[in-house]
């Protein structure tokens, strides 16, 4: 069975930059499993943030950003607003299947 | 507008069974990538299945060979029937378009429908 990893929490201050990651127990994660990042809030639907590694969607602040490091996914959030307070979840692709990460819950303090 | 919107949540038995529906305005869910994406009380998301334009279907291991995705092309809906329902399968069930442009990405949510398993 295929499991994907993340952190399951990480605190930032308002204005820093934290970087969430993304493993996959099959090896590297490469742009072959087309990750994405969803954010999710309480009471909400998850909305994509990024695909396809490094890709936005056009509702996507210009603070978030995704890269493949050290054979993970990454996304990383540099000047971190309060309104980012949120879920965070990494889906990966291995052919027919999806699965995503236990998800992490970014808490801005 | 494009928008999904999911119906047949219910309260159900362990063993029992139940239709989703998912409505889609806007596109037509035969030409596209469908999936069912579900979420456990105060749980993370958990990918369920997924149909393509062509007929192929996939299953996550938890609900291979009790749960079935399909396609209503004259009501324009994605369903998933689910058998021998279990407690765990009690969460948010969302549907969700995918696209496929040489990579893949979710580009659509409905807003869920719940389905509660108990004894």
């Amino acid at each position: 069975q295929t499991v994907v990893t993340q952190e399951p929490s990480l605190t930032v201050s308002p204005g820093g930059t934290v970087t969430l990651t993304c493993a996959s127990s099959t090896g590297a994660v490469t742009s072959d499993y087309s990750p994405s990042w969803f954010q999710q809030k309480p009471g909400q639907a998850p909305r994509t943030l990024i695909y396809s590694v490094s890709n936005k969607q056009f509702w996507t602040p210009a603070r978030f950003s995704g890269s493949l490091l050290g054979g993970k996914a990454a996304l990383t959030l540099s000047g971190v607003q309060p309104e980012d307070e949120a879920d965070y979840y990494c889906l990966l692709y291995y052919g027919g299947t999806r699965v995503f990460g236990g998800g992490t819950k970014l808490t801005v303090l | 507008e494009v928008q999904l919107v999911e119906s047949g949540g219910d309260l159900v038995q362990p063993g029992g069974s139940l239709r989703l529906s998912c409505a889609a305005s806007g596109f037509t869910v035969s030409t596209n990538y469908m999936s069912w994406v579900r979420q456990a009380p105060g749980k993370g998301l958990e990918w369920v299945s997924v149909i393509y334009p062509g007929g192929s279907t996939y299953y996550a291991d938890s609900v291979r060979g009790r749960f079935t995705i399909s396609r209503d092309n004259s009501k324009n809906t994605l369903n998933l029937q689910m058998n021998k329902l279990r407690v765990e399968d009690t969460a948010l069930y969302y549907c969700a378009r995918e696209e496929w442009l040489g990579y893949w990405y979710f580009d659509l949510w409905g807003r869920g429908t719940l389905v509660t398993v108990f004894s």
